[in-house]
């Protein structure tokens, strides 16, 4: 059974950085591409980014709201895609899901707030 | 971007009744591959969300076959044959074709 853990989430100050990790099981972690989305409280959903497979240059996509602040990557060797997220702000807060097409993890809360 | 259009946002259906939630895109949605990449989402209170349909007309796996997708270009509609107790949420659709992927603002479905 494929099974994604977000972890990381938490309270943060805007302009500070946290970083969220996606941890997976049941299934080759390497072979398939990885993405975020997001859920801020009471709102819909919206994508955050993505990250290919080796087999597919490992590359990275982002949203325009994140792009040149969040930064995904990957652990193949540990079965965890991470997103990194720099400069917070309050609009970032939200609840933050990792998926692997079509599993959605349980989503981890993140709040920027002084 | 692409934008996602549902109507209506708010749904009250009675149990055992049917329900369509439409779904339309500002632009066609058809893939230089041929296909459409129309995806429908379930979400449930106080849970993740759950993809029940791909390609506007595929059914995930364990998705009960109430549910159904269809529609072409750039309208796209959502179908619960005869609505149950634990199809409350939110739906929402969600382009794949266009980068980047885009929601529509979802659609509440409640029992009367």
């Amino acid at each position: 059974e494929v099974q994604l853990v977000e972890s990381g989430g938490g309270l943060v100050q805007p302009g500070r950085s946290l970083r969220l990790s996606c941890t997976a099981s049941g299934f080759t972690f390497g072979d398939y591409a990885m993405s975020w989305f997001r859920q801020a409280p009471g709102k819909g959903l919206e994508w955050v980014g993505f990250i290919r497979s080796k087999a597919y240059g490992g590359t990275t996509e982002y949203a325009a709201s994140v792009k040149g602040r969040f930064t995904i990557s990957r652990d193949d060797s540990k079965s965890i895609a991470y997103l990194q997220m720099n400069s917070l702000k309050t609009e970032d807060t939200a609840v933050y899901y990792c998926t692997r097409d079509p599993t959605w993890g349980q989503g981890t809360l993140v709040t920027v707030s002084s | 971007d692409v934008v996602m259009t549902q109507s209506p946002l708010s749904l009250p259906v009675t149990l055992g009744q049917p329900a369509s939630i439409s779904c339309r895109s500002s632009q066609s949605l058809v893939y230089s591959d041929g296909n459409t990449y129309l995806n429908w989402f379930q979400q449930r209170p106080g849970q993740s969300p759950r993809r029940l349909i791909y390609k506007v007309s595929n059914r995930d796996s364990g998705v009960p076959d109430r549910f159904s997708g269809s529609g072409s270009g750039t309208d796209f509609t959502l179908k619960i044959s005869r609505v149950e107790a634990e199809d409350v949420g939110v739906y929402y659709c969600m382009q794949g074709t266009h980068w980047p992927q885009t929601f529509g603002q979802g659609t509440k479905v409640e029992i009367k």
